[in-house]
């Protein structure tokens, strides 16, 4: 089945600092999306975003889906910022199946 | 507009006993998900629901595990019995339709022991 992989898999910044999450594919997605799971467990959605490039305050990701990779990119962070961060798409072909990533742990430190 | 809601947000059982999750998904959500998080993991699809009929059910233990949306709105999803391997957070999504952005619900927490 299809592989998404992270990187990295763990991070800690100070707050203020940028950062870069990647997402890979071993094969072609539709559809994909960035959610970050808080401390206390909700997954909460960032972009749905199939393609191109996205923004929402702090907050932007890019996919090119020609190259099967997605990135997030997280300026200024702020402790709240905390969780963990998975990319989801679904297999190109038949299903229907969200195929989630191994996921980025980031810690935001004040 | 509401979000997805599901119900208890823990739940603490004994090996071999039951226990049952409900999950209201956004109102209009033709299509319902219930995945299990097992800690360290990202979510896994257990069954997922078109309406009222289950598109998907390839990854649920059935043996145990059981799932109904009756009027194509509300879901329960049943363990009987649980092991110990079911603890997990297991999470509900809904979406407009298939292939469509996922909503997920804050989930409930499952410890069995």
């Amino acid at each position: 089945g299809i592989q998404v992989e992270q990187s990295p898999p763990d991070l800690i910044l100070q707050e203020g600092a940028n950062s870069t999450l990647r997402c890979n594919f071993s094969d072609s997605v539709n559809n994909l999306q960035w959610f970050h799971q808080n401390p206390w467990g909700q997954l909460i959605n960032l972009f749905y975003i199939p393609s191109g490039t996205k923004q929402n305050g702090r907050l932007s990701a890019t996919t090119v889906a020609t190259e099967r990779y997605s990135l997030l990119y997280i300026s200024s962070s702020q402790t709240t910022d905390s969780g963990v961060y998975f990319c989801a798409g679904f297999p190109g072909g038949a299903t229907n199946k969200l195929i989630f990533g191994t996921g980025t742990l980031l810690a935001v430190q004040p | 507009e509401a979000g997805v809601a599901q119900s208890p947000r823990y739940k603490i059982i004994e090996k071999r006993q039951s226990v049952a999750f409900w999950c209201n998904p956004i109102s209009g959500h033709a299509t319902l998900y219930w995945y299990q998080q097992i800690l360290g993991q990202g979510p896994k699809l257990l069954i997922q629901f078109q309406n009222n009929g289950v598109v998907d059910d390839s990854q649920l233990p059935k043996d145990r595990f059981s799932a109904e949306r009756l009027k194509g709105v509300d879901s329960t999803l049943k363990i009987q019995p649980a092991k110990l391997e079911d603890s997990a957070v297991y999470l509900c999504a809904s979406s407009p339709g298939e292939g469509y952005e996922q909503y997920f619900g804050p989930g409930t927490r499952l410890t069995v022991t």
